[in-house]
This record gives structure tokens, C-alpha cells and sequence, in this order.
């Protein structure tokens, strides 16, 4: 199958300061990609879906100005957390899809806010 | 967007078949359902994705009735690597809208 590939897979920041995650289709171009954050113990839950060139779209709840999310390519989206804090902690993931009904998801960032 | 439903746990031995049921009563015409692995702290892993009757690989078997309503994923002697959370998802075919994770199934698998 197809490779995303995510860096980097784990983080420790101060409060405070930013951290960007970068997600990778390694093989393919991904017309559409996803970024997922998941608690212990929880399922993931989808924070927005963004196409190549266009603005990210947002779940409900998921403050845009603080998760910026840049696809600025076919293979290549990033996720910058700004002014993390604490409870921003936890496993972030993103996925990419190649315009099928299938989606390839990378390995995970432990994301440690201190 | 379809919502899925699955049992929260399931326990098994190794070398059992484990059968994993969701349900999607809402499902539409144009999805299709798609089973993921995931492992504490990776993300989640492609298993296998069908439209309708019966689809096998190198994996699994999934099937899904007539009505479409439910599916059921099938593990064939499962070994203590296969302990996991198991995700049914509904996808669409003309994009990933209903990419929604339900709450999945943990399978714990014992010697």
C-alpha cells in the first residue's frame, strides 16, 4: 500500500511555544489529506480535512487560528500547533488519500506540552 | 453521515477465527466500508475495504449482506499480534467526508 510518512514522532515543548508536524505521502499525491488527534483510551477524532492549495476545513470545535494546517503540495501537509499548551497534549495523526475510497494514515506524533 | 456501531471489547484465544460486527443502518449507496488495525501509540493500518458479498485477502475476510446494513470482518486464527482496536469506518466514493472513527473494538488475544 501507499506510504504516509509523519516527522516528527514525537515532541516535548514548553508552554507556550509552537511545534509543526509534518505528514508525507512518500509514493503517491494526495489530493485530500486529514489530521487526527487521539487521547488515551479514545478514538481518533477528525480535526479538518484539507485539499492541495485551498484553506483547510474544520470540525466544529477546532479553533483554526491555534491548529494551522498548510497543504501547500500534493505531498506534503503540516500541522502547526501555536501557543501549545498542556491539555494540547496528545497523539496527533494525519492520513492522505489519492482520490479512491481508501486512505493511508502515518505513524503518529506523541505530542508532550510541559 | 453513516454512523457506525461496534461491540466495545471482544476476547479470543490464539488460533481461534474472530468474527468483528458493525452496523451502519444509514448507509448509503455510493459507500463503502473499511476496516482499520490500530496499535497503541501508530497510526491506524488499511485492512480490508468492501462494496458488498465478499471480500478476502491475505488478512481477512469481510462480508456484508445483501441490505448493507452491517458488515462483519473475519479474522482467521488469530495469533497475540493481533491484539488491537479494530475500526469500522463508512467511506464515500467521491471524497472522505464520512472518514469518521466510531469507537472501534479491542481485541485482546490470549495464549
Amino acid at each position: 500500500g501507499a506510504v504516509v510518512s509523519q516527522h516528527p514522532s514525537w515532541v516535548i515543548c514548553k508552554s507556550g511555544t509552537s511545534v509543526k508536524i509534518e505528514c508525507r505521502s512518500l509514493d503517491f499525491q494526495a489530493t485530500t489529506m486529514f489530521w487526527y488527534r487521539q487521547f488515551p483510551k479514545q478514538s481518533l477524532m477528525l480535526m479538518a480535512t484539507s485539499n492541495e492549495g485551498s484553506k483547510a476545513t474544520y470540525e466544529q470545535g477546532v479553533e483554526k487560528d491555534k491548529f494551522l494546517i498548510n497543504h501547500a503540495s500534493l505531498t506534503l501537509s503540516t500541522l502547526t500547533v501555536t501557543s501549545a499548551h498542556p491539555e494540547d497534549s496528545s497523539f496527533y495523526i494525519c492520513s492522505a488519500g489519492q482520490g479512491g475510497t481508501e486512505a493511508f494514515f502515518g505513524q503518529g506524533t506523541r505530542l508532550t506540552v510541559v | 453521515l453513516a454512523k457506525t456501531t461496534q461491540p466495545i471489547s471482544m476476547d479470543s484465544y490464539e488460533g481461534q477465527e474472530v468474527n468483528i460486527t458493525c452496523s451502519h443502518n444509514n448507509i448509503a449507496t455510493n459507500d463503502y466500508i473499511t476496516w482499520y488495525q490500530q496499535f497503541p501509540s501508530q497510526g491506524p493500518r488499511f485492512i480490508i475495504q468492501g462494496y458488498k458479498t465478499k471480500v478476502t485477502n491475505e488478512v481477512a475476510s469481510l462480508f456484508i449482506p445483501a441490505d448493507r446494513k452491517s458488515s462483519t470482518l473475519s479474522l482467521p486464527r488469530v495469533s497475540l499480534s493481533d491484539t488491537a482496536v479494530y475500526y469500522c469506518l463508512v467511506t464515500g466514493d467521491s471524497g472522505y467526508s464520512t472518514l469518521t472513527f466510531g469507537k472501534g473494538t479491542m481485541l485482546l488475544v490470549s495464549p
